[in-house]
């Protein structure tokens, strides 16, 4: 089955970049996912990739995707205290969509 | 805006109790999934279906049965809740095209004594 890697926690000062980094096993997968979830919420979709793009910019949100080495990072500019969260990445493949563990980030004002 | 509606945000339910846990979409999805997520564990898929009376086992089915009689309701069931079941339940649709988006449920808190 699909595995995917996350590291667990990171801390950044408000206003520096954040990256979020993240490992997938699926070569097949069609699209990858970034996921936030706030304290007693669900999930909310920040962005997404196909698989068959590099880079994708939304405003602060850049995401970026190796295939060759299945990795898919999410960097977040001039980070706000809103953006402290959990973020998950996912990858979408055979009917299925599988996460990763969470990577929490703490923004330090 | 595309809705997915868990109808029970906190339960606390007894041991041995028949639980239902009920999701609707409004916006005609033919996917819709369950996934408990717990601290450390992140998300792990219970079941999913992909059409109507259809459904399949994602990695962690055991003690957990569905139910898809229309379209826009999946429904999860615990035929005898153990408190290894206390956990957190998202629901999840997502149409067949496009389908490059899945929206999420805001989550069923399970609590099992």
């Amino acid at each position: 089955g699909e595995d995917v890697e996350q590291s667990l926690f990171l801390s950044v000062r408000e206003g520096d970049s954040s990256v979020i980094n993240c490992t997938y096993t699926d070569s097949s997968s069609t699209y990858l996912y970034w996921y936030k979830q706030e304290p007693g919420a669900g999930l909310q979709l920040l962005t997404y990739i196909f698989s068959n793009m590099d880079m994708k910019q939304d405003q602060r949100l850049t995401v970026l995707l190796n295939k060759k080495d299945k990795h898919l990072s999410l960097r977040i500019a001039d980070t706000q205290t809103g953006d402290s969260a959990i973020y998950f990445c996912a990858e979408y493949g055979n009917n299925r969509l599988a996460f990763g563990k969470g990577n929490q980030v703490v923004v330090i004002p | 805006d595309v809705k997915v509606t868990q109808s029970s945000r906190y339960l606390v339910k007894r041991t041995g109790e028949k639980v239902f846990l009920e999701c609707v979409q409004d916006m005609d999805h033919e996917n819709m999934f369950w996934y408990r997520q717990d601290p450390g564990l992140g998300l792990r898929l219970i079941y999913f279906s992909y059409d109507v009376k259809m459904k399949e086992k994602g990695d962690i089915p055991e003690g957990y049965s569905v139910s898809r009689e229309k379209k826009e309701r999946f429904s999860l069931i615990l035929e005898s809740a153990s408190t290894n079941q206390t956990s957190m339940y998202l629901c999840a649709s997502r149409p067949d095209s496009p389908g490059n988006t899945i929206y999420f449920g805001e989550g069923s808190w399970l609590t099992v004594v």
